[in-house]
């Protein structure tokens, strides 16, 4: 396994409350990437970093913000979450991000659920 | 319309049979990935392919990219390859998901 932990596994919260999901890797890989995975969808990125304080947006962003203060974590915070960000959220890095062969290496996920 | 296509959403499959999963894009692609995603929730990688064919034990996958067209085989399933397998294009700075082929292999 590529060494990328999610914490928290899993977490249930309440409509208004912030939340924030750590992603931690120990491959010293320049990509992150957030995802969110909901029945029916394919995964959808959310936002992801090109390197430390180095991010950008993705198809489903609104609602959410990143930060990427270490090479190693990549941190998403939803700011008062909504029953609709209830889903799977998955991390994911990369080593050349744009290269057309570069392969994504996924970490657990986490499940949130959203009261 | 969604970028990536996959089809069969579901598949029941008896043990032994040869399982065909496809997956068809819309977007200009420069390479094309199918993963597996565990009953767990993990999702590990099978294959990265930007043409012809490519075979890593009974898992074989092929690619058109004239017809923008992709194909997973599983020759001789068993109940281990029970999971979903998903298909993903790689485009510029990100990867396009499709939503996913939910196979169950039965003894």
């Amino acid at each position: 396994d590529a060494g990328i932990t999610q914490s928290p596994r899993h977490k249930v919260t309440e409509t208004g409350t912030p939340v924030t999901l750590r992603c931690h890797q120990t491959e010293n890989h320049r990509y992150m990437y957030w995802y969110r995975q909901d029945p029916g969808h394919g995964l959808r990125l959310i936002h992801y970093s090109y390197g430390v304080k180095d991010t950008d947006k993705g198809e489903v962003s609104d609602g959410y913000s990143v930060s990427r203060s270490k090479t190693e974590d990549f941190l998403l915070t939803l700011e008062s979450a909504t029953s609709s960000q209830t889903s799977v959220y998955f991390c994911a890095i990369s080593p050349r991000g744009t290269e057309p062969t570069d392969t994504q290496y996924f970490g657990p996920g986490t499940r949130l659920t959203v009261l | 319309k969604n970028e990536v296509e996959q089809s069969p959403q579901n598949l029941t499959a008896q043990e032994g049979e040869f399982i065909t999963i496809n997956c068809s894009y819309s977007v200009g692609i420069s390479a094309l990935h199918w993963l597996q995603q565990h009953p767990g929730g993990g999702i590990v990688s099978l294959f990265m392919l930007s043409s012809g064919k490519k075979k890593h034990g009974r898992l074989i996958a092929t690619i058109n990219i004239q017809e923008k067209h992709s194909s997973l085989h599983i020759t001789a399933s068993h109940p281990r390859d029970s999971a979903v397998y998903i298909c993903a294009v790689k485009v510029t700075n990100d990867m396009r998901f499709g939503a996913g082929t939910r196979l169950t292999v039965k003894p």
